[in-house]
């Protein structure tokens, strides 16, 4: 029944560390994003991947990259983990490209909150 | 400037009264509105969806949107203690694959 999920929930690890977060959606959308929820409960955009092309790429680090094997995962890579990086990071996906209502709708997993010792 | 500004609150109202909660926007781009609610420790949930400016009703929900003003309000009538969360306004310029730009959140507190 889940329409976009997440794994782990929750992850500790050391800074220097190399760490990823799965994302999973089921409802058949296009285009898939991770927002980044900092502790001030800030929700930002860092990425979104349609049809497995990398479509935004905010000002995000290069230690942060997006995989996706297909249209239904979106996986987010971080190498060499700072203090900076905790916070909840969020996957959501929307219907895609064809604009116009209902398609900007996004609809967003549980959150994997992360957080670097 | 920001591109979003929303009071984060916290709003404490009593159960039953009407709840208002507004945000202004600078990028005169923006033309999808959006309001999410989101429970503690839990992923943003999507209520309410504007195209342009206009009311949307859903329920004990309405949305407005004031493009003129750069102003988008939700109202929530009949307030009940389960609406106590964070609620968060969102926009985009459409395309699809637009992110959204999200305000902080107003953190509503309703109160039994």
């Amino acid at each position: 029944d889940t329409a976009v999920s997440q794994t782990p929930k929750y992850l500790v690890t050391q800074m220097g560390n190399d760490k990823s977060i799965k994302c999973e959606q089921n409802l058949g959308h296009d285009t898939m994003y991770w927002y980044k929820q900092d502790s001030k409960k800030f929700l930002k955009i860092m990425f979104s991947y349609n049809n497995k092309e990398l479509i935004i790429n905010e000002t995000v680090p290069n230690r942060f990259s997006p995989k996706s094997p297909d249209k239904a995962h979106l996986n987010l890579h971080i190498n060499s983990l700072e203090l900076g990086d905790s916070a909840v990071y969020f996957c959501a996906s929307s219907p895609g490209l064809a604009g116009g209502p209902s398609t900007d709708t996004q609809y967003f997993g549980p959150g994997t909150r992360l957080t670097v010792l | 400037q920001k591109e979003v500004e929303q009071d984060p609150g916290p709003l404490s109202v009593p159960e039953g009264a009407i709840v208002s909660l507004n945000c202004t926007y600078s990028n005169s781009a923006f033309q999808y509105f959006m309001w999410y609610r989101q429970y503690s420790r839990k992923g943003p949930e999507l209520l309410m969806y504007t195209y342009s400016s206009g009311n949307k009703e859903d329920g004990r929900f309405t949305a407005q949107v004031d493009k003129s003003s750069k102003y988008i309000s939700l109202f929530i009538r009949d307030s009940q203690p389960s609406d106590s969360a964070t609620y968060l306004c969102a926009m985009s310029s459409g395309g699809g694959a637009d992110g959204l730009t999200f305000g902080k959140g107003t953190h509503l507190i309703i109160q039994p």
